[in-house]
């Protein structure tokens, strides 16, 4: 299996700008989260799905971040205008709560991206 | 104060050395307790996961828990450069282990 596969890896963008952040999550997980990670706040849960379904979406910040799952392959999240304190790096993460499988969760490269 | 608390580091230890690395936490409900290694500009990977208190061990690392304390240690034995990685904890209250709060990281430097 491939991982969970992000894209873009980099991203340099200007203030202002609509950033999208697509994922595509490990076969078969009926689980995707979307985290940010910063030396400031560390590593924080945006929103997260099951079965394509978004369950909480509590950790995002501002209205100005949104996040679509039109179906299991596939996630974006999208900031609208973006801001130089969006700066991190975004990862994707997918799961199967499955018996035999517990608690591990896939984590993808992530996307590092930085607004000027 | 934060709902999860991790000895911030760095850490830098020879090749060889015993390794501990901590978390203490507020929230006594939390009862499963992960660690993940996470390699300079690469996504986070599970090491270990333990649920509720007790040691548990893989190879040269062993995570222990402590409920009543509200603690949890890994530990590396025999360290080797190619654990140079920062290393997290988590904590989640049920098997979504997505919901876990993540601790801020010890960066370990193992020098050869």
């Amino acid at each position: 299996d491939a991982g969970v596969i992000q894209s873009p890896r980099h991203e340099v963008t200007e203030m202002g700008q609509e950033v999208t952040l697509r994922c595509k999550p490990i076969s078969g997980h009926d689980y995707l989260f979307w985290y940010r990670q910063t030396m400031m706040r560390g590593l924080e849960l945006l929103i997260y799905f099951n079965n394509n379904v978004p369950i909480d979406d509590s950790g995002m910040p501002e209205d100005r971040f949104s996040a679509k799952m039109p179906n299991a392959s596939f996630s974006t999240l999208k900031i609208q205008p973006s801001e130089p304190r969006d700066s991190a790096v975004y990862f994707c993460a997918s799961s199967y709560l499955g018996r035999t499988t517990g608690n591990t969760i896939y984590f993808g490269e992530g996307s590092w991206l930085t607004v000027v | 104060q934060k709902e999860v608390e991790q000895d911030p580091g760095p850490l830098s230890v020879p090749e060889g050395a015993i390794v501990s690395l901590n978390c203490t936490y507020s929230n006594s409900a939390f009862q499963y307790f992960m660690w993940y290694r996470q390699y300079s500009r690469k996504g986070p990977e599970l090491l270990m996961y333990t649920y509720s208190s007790g040691n548990k061990e893989d190879g040269r690392f062993t995570a222990q828990v402590d409920k009543s304390s509200k603690y949890i240690s890994l530990f590396i034995r025999d360290s080797q450069p190619s654990d140079s990685a920062t290393y997290l904890c988590a904590m989640s209250l049920n098997t979504n282990a997505g919901k876990s709060t993540f601790g801020d990281g010890t960066t370990l430097t193992v020098k050869p």
